[in-house]
């Protein structure tokens, strides 16, 4: 799995945009980018995922660039409860191989009322 | 929403002794995982479990550990012989077939004496 580099700590005012960067430029091909967040040392929790193309859910969005070597979450208005530890994976999406997770430093966030 | 569970959420126990970790997997995943992570690091990668047998194990998965699941419903972690460095968060997590996302319970931390 490729490698990501994420800085280690950034800070956000609550209801701003949070714009979490993350640099996977040994991407290749078939490996996704999935985002994990980690609340005060409970489970880390599924965010988003993808593979080329942006995408969006009821979290936050994935920016993806067009050569795949960086991404951005974005949390579109950030409250204080999305203070957390942001983990960016990148891994082959496997329907039946069900493949571990490697967890890097994160990118702790913190929002300030 | 369907959620893991895992019990008891915190273990104290005494080196040497035995312990096992409990984990309550949503029901219709199919995959099944187990992570730890020790105060202030990563989360760590231990195993992976389909169709009743080990897929992937790490290297911190030595004889030590042992996975079952004993019934249609648990998924458990056994610690033959705790040592003080097995202190940590363990976190269980399943995913689903043919979707690759896993989902984390909200972990047990083991205290070892």
């Amino acid at each position: 799995d490729a490698k990501t580099t994420q800085p280690p700590s950034m800070d956000c005012a609550e209801g701003r945009a949070a714009n979490l960067p993350c640099n996977h430029s040994t991407i290749s091909g078939n490996e996704y980018v999935y985002w994990y967040r980690q609340i005060h040392s409970q489970g880390p929790q599924y965010i988003i995922h993808g593979l080329k193309n942006n995408e969006t859910n009821e979290m936050a969005s994935l920016i993806i660039t067009e050569d795949r070597k960086s991404s951005t979450l974005i949390l579109p208005h950030a409250t204080l409860r999305d203070t957390a530890v942001y983990y960016c994976i990148v891994r082959v999406k496997g329907y039946n191989q069900g493949g571990k997770l490697i967890f890097g430093q994160g990118t702790e966030l913190s929002v300030k009322p | 929403e369907p959620e893991v569970t895992q019990t008891p959420s915190h273990q104290v126990t005494q080196m040497g002794q035995e312990v096992i970790l409990r984990c309550v997997p949503i029901s219709n995943h199919l995959y099944f995982y187990w992570y730890r992570q020790i105060l202030g690091q990563k989360v760590e990668f231990l195993v992976s479990f389909y169709n009743n047998e080990i897929s992937e194990k790490s290297e911190i998965f030595d004889d030590q550990f042992s996975v079952e699941r004993p019934d249609g419903s648990n998924f458990t972690l056994k610690i033959r012989s705790t040592k003080l460095e097995d202190s940590a968060m363990y976190f269980c997590a399943s995913s689903e077939q043919y979707k690759d996302t896993q989902y984390f319970g909200p972990g047990t931390r083991l205290t070892v004496l």
